[in-house]
């Protein structure tokens, strides 16, 4: 069964950075794109990034509104997936999830997610 | 940047009845579009994906049609633990992974 659990999530001023971990079982991780999206209530889903496969280059992609602040990583090793999030903004609160990308661009399982609230 | 348009907001039915939930895209996506169910407290779960083929362990029950720019998400008798939040999501154009604002289904 596939799991995927974040941690990582909290109280942040604005400008500050937090990492985000989500740590994946049941499935080959290392054979896997990855993605981070964000929910918030007045936003609704947002895609945030995603992470390619190290042979398809281990390439990664930011939706306009992070590009520059945010960067996504893997540990193939730990099977673990990162968001590095820096100069951090009031709109970036929400609640982040981790999942697989399936067939490229749709989304095929889901973390729990974890909440980043930033906020002075 | 291509908009997704849900409609209804709600949707208000009861246990047995018929759902039908629409989502237009401001220009043509094909068929890249996906329906997702979230319910309080969850993250989303994959429905259907290129418009029509259910994801693996979807009951038969869910159905998706449409390509272009109109798309519809069919419950054809609606259970009790069909009562949720139903997003699409394109996957056509930057940025990848719009999504809709979502219809909820509720208990009439």
């Amino acid at each position: 069964e596939v799991q995927l659990v974040e941690s990582g999530g909290g109280l942040v001023k604005p400008g500050g950075s937090l990492r985000l971990s989500c740590a994946a079982s049941g499935f080959t991780f290392s054979n896997v794109w990855m993605s981070w999206v964000r929910q918030t209530p007045g936003k609704g889903l947002e895609w945030v990034g995603r992470i390619k496969i190290k042979t398809d280059g281990g390439t990664t992609d930011y939706a306009a509104p992070v590009k520059g602040r945010f960067t996504i990583s893997r540990d193939d090793s730990k099977n673990t997936l990162y968001l590095q999030m820096n100069s951090l903004k009031t709109e970036d609160t929400a609640v982040y999830y981790c999942a697989t990308d399936f067939r490229e661009a749709y989304f095929g399982s889901w973390g729990q997610g974890t909440l980043v609230t930033v906020s002075s | 940047e291509i908009v997704l348009t849900q409609s209804p907001a709600t949707l208000s039915l009861s246990p047995g009845e018929r759902a039908t939930l629409s989502c237009r895209a401001s220009q043509s996506v094909s068929s890249y579009l996906a329906w997702y169910q979230q319910k309080p407290g969850q993250a989303p779960r994959l429905l259907i994906y290129d418009a029509s083929n259910r994801a693996t362990g979807i009951p038969a029950r869910f159905s998706g049609s449409g390509s272009g720019t109109d798309f519809t998400l069919t419950i054809s008798s609606l259970e009790p633990e069909d009562f949720a939040v139903y997003y699409c999501q394109q996957r056509s154009n930057w940025p990848r992974g719009t999504f809709g604002q979502g219809t909820k289904v509720e208990i009439k």
